[in-house]
């Protein structure tokens, strides 16, 4: 079973509308978490942490149930170039990363 | 600040030649860096931990006698793919772990992309 899995999408939607994803995660243990988004041929950059009590940074929200183990991730008034994969992040052991394979998000005009 | 920087940004190699991949932290001192490597439409799998002056601690199933990997500085890793084939095709994306942040705190590289013929 893979630590961490994400629905891959992809997930296409017009300008303005709201977009939710969710990705699970395996290791009970984990205690940070985060989103990352990468661009095609692109390293990943990170987009926000997540919080035990959930969190947002101006049009993501992101929120953490770790009874379920799953994070999710909602993108508000989408714009163009929210255009991207959108990666979950968790760590495994120490500190070392787990990531998801990516749930690709295509905002059209 | 923390800007990680990578070198070559893409290669493309004959098979059976090795390729040496730079990864340097320009604006601060890394402790430990990180190699990973992305397939496409894949997540990125990590292949080893790099802790300056110490030898590099490899994920299972990644052949250290293939990818070496040689952490000689604060601010510099280097991986090195050797007698490249094919299959080794893939991105690789260095990162660094910043001393006084939380653990899992990671400024990544831009990436080098390998394309063996």
């Amino acid at each position: 079973r893979k630590e961490v899995e994400q629905d891959p999408g992809p997930f296409n939607v017009p300008e303005g509308a709201t977009v939710a994803f969710n990705c699970t995660y395996s290791n009970s243990a984990s205690q940070s978490f985060f989103w990352y988004r990468q661009d095609c041929r692109k390293e990943p950059k990170l987009l926000m942490s997540v919080y035990s009590s959930g969190n947002e940074d101006g049009r993501f929200t992101a929120q953490l149930n770790r009874a379920s183990q799953y994070i999710s991730l909602l993108i508000r008034d989408s714009k163009l170039s929210d255009s991207a994969t959108y990666l979950c992040v968790v760590n495994s052991d120490d500190y070392k990363l787990s990531f998801g394979a990516g749930t690709t998000v295509t905002v059209r005009a | 600040g923390a800007v990680v920087s990578q070198h070559p940004s893409w290669v493309i190699c004959k098979s059976g030649t090795s390729v040496k991949i730079e990864c340097r932290s320009l604006d601060f001192q890394a402790t430990t860096m990180f190699w990973y490597r992305q397939f496409p439409k894949q997540s990125l799998m990590l292949m080893a931990t790099s802790n300056e002056g110490s030898k590099a601690t490899y994920e299972q199933g990644v052949e250290k006698d293939k990818f070496l990997i040689n952490h000689a500085s604060l601010t510099l890793s280097t991986l090195t793919v050797t007698s490249a084939h094919p299959e080794d095709s893939s991105f690789y994306i260095c990162s660094a772990r910043l001393a006084g942040k939380p653990q899992d705190t990671q400024y990544f590289g831009p990436g080098t992309r390998l394309t063996v013929l």
